[in-house]
């Protein structure tokens, strides 16, 4: 059975762009989270969808943003770039919605200069 | 309220030796709490999780204890190994229909051979 997988795994940004990233969870799966990893204030949740539908969001601006489609698959969207959105974006799927394991994928590392 | 407290930052441990790590919680509504273990360029896999009926959950060397009064929970590896040289993460969740986390800030285990 295949994992998350997340694309693309690396990519490097100028402030001021934009970032699309892409998840695929594991099939059969219809709940994503995305969460924001970073060195200096570690894992933080970013927002969870289940059936096209965004549950929940995080403490971040409005420059961050996601979607789900029907077939589960899921993007986040940042903005406007800036140096601190550099970070390892992690996206998880889960079997159930409340208190389900979440499986990660391998992230995707955005370095913003 | 939101935050998980985890100590310490990072453990060195000898080959057989036992490994400790501690997690704090303020808010009370969580009721759902695992560990996660990240090996470097992966993303976080879940070890083991507990709820809080139960003061205790073993799996293997990994044991879960919980002090619900306290507030208070840690994961014990037993008969630690150098494959056990991972970051691992505490985390909780606020229960309800969601899979949002909040994750504590990691321990660096590097388990000496």
């Amino acid at each position: 059975k295949a994992g998350v997988t997340q694309t693309p795994r690396y990519l490097i940004k100028t402030r001021g762009q934009q970032v699309t990233l892409s998840c695929s969870p594991i099939s059969g799966h219809r709940s994503v989270s995305w969460y924001q990893q970073t060195p200096g204030q570690g894992l933080q949740f970013l927002f969870e969808y289940f059936s096209e539908t965004q549950r929940n969001k995080g403490n971040f601006p409005g420059r961050f943003s996601g979607r789900q489609f029907s077939n589960s698959r899921s993007e986040m969207n940042v903005s406007t770039l800036e140096l601190g959105d550099s970070a390892l974006y992690l996206c998880a799927s889960s079997l159930v919605v409340g208190g389900g394991e979440l499986f990660f994928g391998e992230g995707s590392r955005l370095t913003v200069l | 309220q939101q935050q998980v407290k985890q100590s310490p930052q990072s453990l060195i441990v000898q080959k057989g030796g036992i490994s400790i790590i501690n997690c704090a919680y303020e808010n009370t509504a969580f009721d759902y709490f695992p560990w996660y273990q990240q090996f470097p360029g992966k993303g976080p896999a879940l070890l083991i999780a507990i709820r809080p009926d139960v003061s205790e959950k073993k799996e293997g060397r990994f044991t879960i204890s919980f002090n619900k009064s306290a507030k208070q929970f840690s994961l014990h590896i037993m008969d630690s190994q150098p494959g056990d040289s991972a970051t691992y993460f505490c985390a909780a969740g606020p229960g309800g229909a969601t899979n949002k986390l909040i994750f504590g800030t990691g321990t660096l285990l590097a388990v000496q051979p």
